[in-house]
């Protein structure tokens, strides 16, 4: 099973500052990586799929980066909306898998 | 536009069965394969099962093989994941997500309880 390492596991950051989130595969996953977001109380939704592919409606301040084993999603000027828990999955190999989260809080 | 409505879900004694539903509908379901992820209160994401566009291949996570079925029914749209010997471990929300590669689309949950 592919493990994905997600870090850190809580960000504080403030409105208007850049955040970086990073999420390590224990072995490659080529391109298939994605990221969800999740608010309280709420379904998970794709931001990005295949490492970079901004999913639709999906706002320019979300891009995702990296190949192989190491990812990052960074989010370049945050608005309140983007205060969540964020997920990284694999989708390369059975059983899919999701990283454990990195929650973003404001600072 | 896509929807996915999950329902059957409840509280439920350890050892005994429940059986959930995921209604699809605004696009073609028989195209695509389907998933269901579960989350435990306070909890990550965890990938349940996935069945193929035509039901014929399927997968589990070891945590539910041999005790969850994924089963689908395209002339209803609907997939299913039929639950037996339940634990207190299974308590969760069942979301069914659609196969686009990632999962790009989900439903809003259905909350399965076990407990004594």
């Amino acid at each position: 099973e592919i493990v994905l390492t997600q870090s850190p596991a809580t960000l504080s950051v403030s409105p208007g500052e850049r955040a970086t989130l990073s999420c390590r595969a224990s072995q490659s996953v080529s391109s298939m990586l994605a990221w969800y977001q999740q608010k309280p109380g709420q379904t998970p939704r794709l931001l990005i799929y295949g490492v970079s592919t901004r999913a639709t409606g999906i706002p320019a301040r979300f891009s995702g980066s990296g190949s192989g084993t190491e990812f990052t999603l960074t989010i370049s000027s945050l608005q309140s909306e983007d205060f969540a828990v964020y997920y990284c999955q694999q989708f390369d190999d059975w059983p899919r898998t999701f990283g454990q989260g990195t929650k973003l809080e404001i600072k | 536009q896509v929807q996915l409505v999950e329902s059957g879900g409840g509280v439920v004694q350890p050892g005994r069965s429940l059986r959930l539903s995921c209604a699809a509908s605004g696009f073609t379901f028989s195209s695509y394969a389907m998933h269901w992820v579960r989350q435990a209160p306070g909890k990550g994401l965890e990938w349940v099962a996935v069945t193929s566009y035509d039901g014929s291949q399927t997968y589990y996570a070891d945590s539910v093989k041999g005790r969850f079925t994924i089963s689908r029914d395209n002339s209803k749209n609907t997939v299913y994941l039929q639950m037996n010997s339940l634990r207190v471990a299974d308590t969760a929300v069942y979301y069914c997500a659609r196969d686009n590669g990632a999962f790009d689309f989900w439903g809003q949950g259905t909350l399965v309880t076990v407990s004594s």
